[in-house]
């Protein structure tokens, strides 16, 4: 099994509202992230978890509360979210050993902030 | 700082001729690097990598990329392009284990004409 699977693939929310992003994978990595990627730009870095522990935070606003309950799980909570963070958001995933292999992603989340 | 510089946000090319993608890197410690397509609504997918083995890499869907150490450049060929090559290509550098940044190039886009 090499897939990411993110779930919702599409999800409209009001700024008032509470919602979650979820990712999942089984092949066993240790290290998973979020990215958040505009039209027609490259995904931006946002968190990186390595061994369930948080790695990387990429200064993002804290509307953006990642989590990972366990090593095959990701989630990102969403709460009062602004229209600019409409985009689509992309879990990955990669061994322990980070930059010397490749990213596994997910089909991602679009997310519309109305 | 490592960084990653594509030229041309777009080619075009005619279906059965050479694609040729540009990527140049700079990094102060030998590199990682990464070609991944993305097509429409959907996240990324390997195509090739780097990773100091051999500087000619073979990717999937006959893509091919060439390590020049010398030029600072990845760049990603094809033979004959098809209709179905035609999608958004990033270039990703990395300074390999133990970190899990990856620099992103801004993406070319490439149509392919019938």
């Amino acid at each position: 099994d090499t897939e990411v699977t993110q779930t919702p693939k599409h999800l409209v929310m009001g700024m008032t509202n509470k919602k979650s992003l979820k990712c999942e994978q089984h092949m066993g990595h240790r290290a998973m992230y979020w990215y958040k990627q505009k039209a027609k730009k490259p995904p931006e870095l946002m968190f990186v978890y390595s061994y369930e522990k948080l790695s990387i935070n990429e200064s993002v606003p804290s509307r953006f509360s990642p989590e990972c309950p366990n090593s095959s799980l990701l989630n990102l909570h969403l709460h009062a979210l602004q229209p600019e963070d409409s985009a689509l958001y992309l879990c990955a995933s990669s061994q322990e050993t980070g930059g010397a292999g490749e990213l596994f992603f997910g089909e991602g989340s679009r997310l519309t902030v109305l | 700082a490592q960084s990653v510089t594509q030229l041309g946000s777009h080619v075009s090319v005619s279906e059965g001729a050479l694609v040729l993608l540009r990527c140049n890197y700079s990094s102060s410690v030998p590199p990682y690097l990464f070609w991944y397509v993305q097509y429409p609504n959907q996240g990324l997918q390997l195509l090739l990598k780097y990773t100091s083995a051999a500087t000619l890499v073979k990717g999937i869907n006959g893509f091919e990329a060439e390590f020049k150490k010398s030029e600072t450049s990845f760049h990603l060929t094809k033979p004959s392009a098809h209709m179905s090559d035609a999608a958004e290509y990033f270039c990703a550098v990395s300074r390999g284990s133990g970190t899990y940044k990856y620099i992103f190039g801004t993406g070319t886009r490439l149509k392919v004409l019938a």
